[in-house]
């Protein structure tokens, strides 16, 4: 059974403080896609970064970037020197093979930047 | 243009109605889907359709009834609605769920609020 934990369900920081969101998944797949999707308060789901699971590399874009670590089967996100329009809640999720559409969405958690 | 469209944006009804809601994409994907976001954040796949053809149901109440008249086009159908079918429900393409990696794009997602 393919399972995401989001295990911090609610992170506040001051505006400029770095933020980091923890993701851990459990699959049988050895190949298999991660994904983060942002949910600011407007409600829709906005697509961050896809990984698969042979690329170990860590990703970098502007502010965000991503942890990939097979060894831990975790998949962290950061975000340096936060800004309040990154308050939202973000997910992580994780592929499954028999339906590549198919994501098992971890619980979210939820970002508040404060001025 | 909105890639992935959704109406209502809003839906309040009462228990024992029955109600549909629109979706539509405009990015020329194979691939649509339903998911359902709880009161808790929680996302899950109810159903997702590829060329008109149910490729997964969730074990979804019969209540509940997709309908794809077109590639472009996925709208939900709830027959004597709930108080638990209280929710946002997202619709959601990916190009084809065979490709692996594919990423969702999501609309904004319908607030269904059963009184």
């Amino acid at each position: 059974a393919q399972k995401v934990t989001q295990a911090q369900t609610e992170i506040s920081v001051v505006e400029k403080e770095d933020v980091t969101l923890d993701c851990v998944y459990e699959t049988r797949d050895t190949t298999y896609y991660l994904f983060w999707y942002k949910q600011p308060p407007s409600g829709e789901l906005v697509f961050l970064i896809r990984r698969n699971s042979f690329d170990e590399q860590n990703e970098i874009s502007g502010r965000y970037s991503w942890n990939f670590q097979k060894s831990t089967s975790s998949f962290n996100f950061t975000i340096t020197a936060s800004q309040v329009v990154d308050s939202a809640v973000y997910f992580c999720a994780l592929g499954s093979t028999d339906s590549w559409g198919k994501l098992q969405f971890g619980a979210g958690t939820q970002v508040v930047v404060t001025p | 243009d909105t890639a992935v469209s959704q109406t209502p944006k809003y839906l309040v009804t009462q228990m024992g109605n029955d109600k549909s809601i629109k979706c539509e994409q405009n990015l020329g994907h194979d691939t649509m889907y339903w998911y359902k976001q709880d009161s808790k954040k929680f996302l899950k796949i109810m159903f997702s359709y590829n060329n008109k053809e149910l490729i997964i149901n969730e074990t979804v109440p019969n209540r509940f009834s997709p309908k794809s008249p077109d590639k472009a086009h996925l709208n939900l159908h709830i027959n004597s609605l709930e108080l638990g079918d209280s929710a946002v429900y997202f619709c959601a393409s990916s190009q084809d769920y065979r490709d692996r990696g594919e990423k969702l794009f999501f609309g904004s997602g319908t607030q269904l609020s059963v009184l």
